[in-house]
């Protein structure tokens, strides 16, 4: 089964619009982390956001928010006034506290395309 | 914070022809490291990563190596490179965001294998 999921290969927003990309996971850790990764196409992978299963709060980084809805395994990152530059591949990634390597687990991506 | 170099940044190899990739870090130490491949336009798949000098383990079963030899130095090998080898090959270590962890990458090679 799939531990991250990206149902939306590729989105569509206008400038300054806000927009939502989403992302569900799967696990039975009741510790882990939740990260979203933006890579343009310079291919380089740039951290954006991150939350902890026991935060209390949605996570917050400047444009960037990340709705997090632990009932429903979902953590869809927000992006605010969409700009030009947004326009980028997106990774959501998990990483269970409870494995040896501390590795993440990355979904399938969505590509967001901001229209000017 | 924490700089991770790769390189070469760029590489066109024929097949069965061999490979090193190397991966450094600045800034901490003793790091996770991850080797990450991936094909055009998809995810991200790991195929190895290490939590110490010597210390290997692989993900995925291929025909890639991996080792480590110092603690900031992470080194992807293969001594036949198959076509299917081609693709964006990504080096990241584990470190701190703030109070939390993350892993931050490196700017990525991309293997052409003819």
């Amino acid at each position: 089964a799939q531990k991250i999921t990206q149902t939306q290969p590729g989105m569509f927003v206008q400038e300054k619009e806000a927009v939502t990309l989403d992302c569900t996971y799967d696990t039975s850790d009741p510790s882990y982390g939740l990260f979203w990764y933006k890579q343009p196409s310079s291919g380089e992978m740039i951290f954006l956001i991150y939350q902890g299963s026991y935060d209390q709060q949605n996570a917050t980084e400047g444009r960037y928010s990340l709705n997090f809805q632990k009932a429903r395994k979902s953590a869809n990152l927000v992006i605010s006034a969409s700009q030009l530059g947004d326009s980028a591949m997106y990774f959501c990634a998990m990483r269970e506290y409870n494995n040896a390597g501390n590795m993440l687990t990355f979904g399938g991506g969505t590509r967001l395309m901001v229209k000017p | 914070s924490q700089t991770i170099h790769q390189w070469p940044a760029t590489l066109v190899q024929p097949v069965g022809s061999p490979l090193s990739l190397e991966c450094t870090v600045e800034g901490t130490s003793n790091p996770n490291l991850y080797w990450y491949r991936q094909a055009a336009g998809r995810g991200l798949q790991l195929l190895f990563y290490s939590v110490g000098i010597g210390q290997i383990s692989s993900e995925v079963p291929q025909n890639l190596s991996a080792s480590r030899p110092q603690d900031r130095q992470f080194i992807l090998s293969s001594k036949k490179l198959l076509l299917s080898d081609s693709g964006f090959y990504l080096c990241a270590s584990l470190g701190a965001a703030g109070a939390l962890e993350t892993q931050y990458f490196g700017p990525g090679t991309r293997l052409l294998v003819l």
